[in-house]
Order: C-alpha cells, then structure tokens, then sequence
C-alpha cells in the first residue's frame, strides 16, 4: 500500500525542541519531493517548504525560513520537520505529502499523511 | 510574497454547477493544482497542471485555465462535495504557496 505515515501527536512547552517525521512506503520514496504543509486551527493550508529525499536537496517557503529545518534519511524513506525552539504560534497540524507517479509537473501531492498534531502550551 | 485569492465561501444547490476561481499575477506562466479538503481530513488531489485529472477523481470535477485565473469546476454538485477547497502554485522561492481556500456549502 502506497503511504506516508506521520509520528504522533506531541505536546511541547514554548522553548522546547521537537522533530517529527514521515516514512513512505509503497513507492519510490526517493524519487519525488516530500513537502510539510501547516495548517493552524481553524485556519488554512500554508507550504512550509519541500525535500528532495535523492539528494536532499532542500527549498524554503520565505515565511518558515529560518524558522523551521527540513530533512530527509533516504535509507529508511522518512523525511523530518524540526524546530529548535518551539512557539505557542507553531501550535497546528502538520502534513507531510508527496507523489506516488510521475504527473510530468513536481506540484501534484497525490500521497498526504494523516497529519501530526503540535500544541505548544505552558 | 505571492499570493492566490480564492472566494472565501460558494454555495450551490444539490445538483447544479459550482464554480470557484483562483487568480495570481504567475499563473499564465506556472500551472495550478486543486485539493479538496474535509474536516479532520488530509487534503486530496483533485486537478494537476491546470485541467488534468488523477485517477480516481470523479468527472464532475474540472479545471480549466484564463489569464492570471484558473477554476476548479464541480458538476452536478453532490452533498458530499461539501468541502474546503485549494488552489496551489509555484511561488518564488521554487516552493509552493496555497490559496486562500474556498468553503463550498451544499444547501
């Protein structure tokens, strides 16, 4: 079965670190870009940034710049979301998502795992 | 930074046909991408490089592609189709960026 398949919910205190992860199976894990996706309560969708597991070549949307760091460990199909200090303000879920076949496009997410839910609370 | 304007809410009746658009200076140059998404659910795929459709998607969804404006298309709307939906993009930074996102209500 072709799957992404996200760690556990966390709960954090602000200043904390935390890394998350995502394993693919079922498919060429290695040969198509693995994106984090946050969605804050309530609110909208917003790409943090994408990994290409092959050759971890990384990319950055401006606003997670900095604030997060994405990467891969191609040897066990499973990219990773981290944070160096936490934030009340990261409290959201996170997806993971990438694609199973190739669309002919790298924008086409066709695989999402179920979410990892981080609250981030004193 | 870049951004897609999406309509915050559509309501169409069970049936009929929704339309929701997604509008963004880079879209005549880059191709656009549709997910559906359902409370406490992951998104899914619906549109691909502006009109294509993956396997497994329904016929009555459609995309097609004007200008700096795409739409997603919903024909003979269902109840089931009652969902939040996003457009998606390449945005500067060789990443991506999301609509604003549209809620469709079934009345």
């Amino acid at each position: 079965e072709v799957q992404l398949v996200q760690s556990g919910a966390e709960v954090k205190k602000p200043g904390e670190s935390l890394r998350i992860s995502c394993k693919g199976s079922g498919y060429s894990f290695t040969s198509y870009w693995v994106g984090w996706v946050r969605q804050m309560p309530g609110k909208g969708l917003e790409w943090m940034g994408i990994i290409y597991p092959g050759d971890s070549d990384t990319r950055y949307s401006p606003s997670f710049q900095g604030q997060v760091t994405i990467s891969a460990d191609r040897s066990i199909s499973t990219a990773y979301l981290q944070w160096s200090s936490l934030k009340a303000s990261d409290t959201a879920m996170y997806y993971c998502a990438s694609q199973k076949i190739d669309y002919g496009a790298r924008g086409a997410f066709d695989i999402w795992g179920q979410g990892t839910m981080v609250t981030v609370s004193s | 930074s870049y951004e897609l304007t999406q309509p915050p809410s559509v309501s169409v009746s069970p049936g009929q046909t929704a339309k929701i658009t997604c509008s963004g200076d880079a879209l005549p140059k880059q191709y656009a991408y549709w997910y559906q998404q359902k409370p406490d659910q992951a998104p899914i795929l619906l549109i691909y490089k502006d009109t294509e459709r993956p396997s497994g998607i329904p016929e009555r969804f459609s995309g097609s592609s004007s200008g700096t404006t795409v739409t997603l298309t919903i024909s003979g709307v269902q109840a089931e189709d009652e969902a939040d939906y996003y457009c998606q993009s390449v945005d500067s930074s060789d990443t991506y960026v999301f609509g604003t996102g549209t809620k469709v209500t079934v009345l």
